[in-house]
């Protein structure tokens, strides 16, 4: 059974970087054909779509957090990561990663972990 | 971007009754490449919904989803308990978009 888990700072300050990691188990990132990616949930609102990174290393951001996400795998790890510089208030939510085999649906969730960004 | 409207917003119903939402697309969703989850308070969401009309595994039969182009639904045949949560519809058919979801509650 796949599994993955995030784990991460919990607190942020503003202006600074986010980091979190995923980490994958019951299966290879390295696995032709699916992708792995981020999605974050602001407190009481809906879901976004962060980025992902497909197996062949190709990465795919939001188009409005573009210039401020990077998505990257350790194959040997089988991690994969999240930045997301020059964090505001705004920023802060639950975060998720999340599996998606090629032209399919987000498959597998991981629980979830809260950063906050506050002074 | 393809934008996803889902309506209504809140839907106030009964255990037995049949719950109908909607999700709209601002443009073509390609090869019907929509889905449905569904999300309770604290969790995950979990796909209940891909294709526009194929359950996962594991899903009741009481979970249907059907539409195309623009239009797409998920009805709920007779509501158990357990269905009272945020439902979100997403495509993924140019990279990925989610609605904003509507809430299903008693």
């Amino acid at each position: 059974q796949l599994q993955l888990q995030e784990s991460g700072p919990g607190l942020v300050r503003p202006s600074e970087t986010l980091s979190l990691t995923c980490t994958v188990s019951g299966g290879s990132i390295s696995s032709s054909g699916y992708y792995w990616g981020w999605i974050r949930q602001p407190p009481g609102k809906g879901l976004e779509w962060v980025g992902s990174i497909y197996s062949s290393g190709n990465t795919y951001y939001n188009p409005s957090l573009k210039s401020r996400v990077t998505i990257s795998a350790d194959t040997s790890k089988n991690q994969f990561s999240l930045k997301l510089t020059s964090v505001t208030a705004a920023d802060t939510a639950v975060y998720y990663c999340v599996r998606h085999p090629r032209g399919e649906a987000f498959d597998y969730w991981g629980q979830g972990t809260l950063v906050t960004v506050s002074s | 971007e393809i934008v996803l409207t889902q309506s209504p917003g809140t839907l106030s119903l009964s255990p037995g009754e049949r719950a109908t939402l909607s999700c709209r697309a601002s443009q073509t969703v390609s090869s019907s490449n929509l889905a449905w989850y569904l999300q309770k308070p604290g969790q995950a969401p979990r796909l209940l919904i891909h294709g526009a009309s194929s359950r996962a595994t594991g899903i009741p039969d009481r979970f249907s989803g059907s539409g195309s182009g623009t239009d797409f639904t998920l009805t709920i045949s007779r509501l158990e308990p357990e269905d009272f949560a945020v439902y979100y519809c997403q495509q993924y058919g140019s990279l990925w978009t989610f609605g904003q979801g509507t809430k299903v509650e008693i």
